[in-house]
């Protein structure tokens, strides 16, 4: 089965610019995760939706980060404007299920790493 | 709120070594636990689940990992490591009820030498 798809791999931009990033999910998936990992500490969830509603988002900085999810299968993630601190991996991931009604486990895509200088 | 903790930040070993990774995670209900691991240049890969029964999981490549719950605790474990388990080793915790949030611990990074 195909994996979780993300793009860009690298992405390069100065602070205030703009950027977004693309998720294709496992087919079938209704729970979608963006994580930002910066080096040295582990993912921290950004968003999560259960097909193309927003579950939590209790962690994502609204003023400058947003995300959608419109037909419940891919998803975009941008950030504008960008500010250094923003430079990390994000990390995609999707799960059969995330509603609790089933327990599944969560497969993550390469991760799309941006340096913002 | 769900909170992971992980012990060691860098460990390192010899090869054949014994290697025990210590999770602990803060949720006051039901929980499902996993470990992670991401190889390097590679993307996060599961490596054990527990979601209920047996506290002993058994993953792949030899790994293993006991659920206390008294202790809340996940510890990773494996009797002689290799070379190759080289990597970077994630614990997370996710609710078992409602729309679970999965959170992550900090990270062991494991170096194994010949």
């Amino acid at each position: 089965e195909a994996g979780v798809a993300q793009s860009p791999r690298y992405k390069i931009i100065e602070k205030r610019q703009s950027v977004a990033f693309w998720c294709n999910p496992i087919s079938g998936h209704a729970t979608l995760y963006w994580y930002q990992q910066i080096l040295g500490q582990g993912p921290k969830l950004l968003i999560q939706f259960q097909n193309n509603g927003v579950v939590d988002d209790s962690q994502l900085p609204k003023d400058r980060f947003s995300a959608e999810r419109l037909k419940g299968v891919d998803s975009t993630l941008k950030i504008q404007p960008a500010k250094l601190e923003d430079s990390a991996v994000y990390l995609c991931a999707s799960s059969l299920d995330g509603t609790g009604r089933m327990n599944t486990e969560a497969f993550f895509g390469q991760g799309t790493r941006l340096t913002v200088v | 709120a769900q909170s992971v903790s992980q012990h060691n930040h860098h460990v390192i070993l010899s090869e054949a070594a014994s290697l025990e990774l210590g999770c602990n995670y803060s949720y006051g209900g039901t929980v499902n636990l996993f470990w992670y691991v991401q190889y390097p240049g590679q993307h996060l890969q599961l490596l054990l689940k527990y979601f209920s029964g047996d506290p002993l999981v058994k993953g792949i490549k030899g790994f293993e990992a006991e659920f206390i719950k008294s202790k809340f605790s996940f510890n990773l474990r494996k009797p002689s490591v290799q070379w190759s388990d080289t990597a970077e080793y994630f614990c997370a915790v996710s609710s078992s009820g409602g729309y679970n949030k999965l959170i992550f611990g900090a990270g062991t990074r494991l170096a194994v030498h010949p």
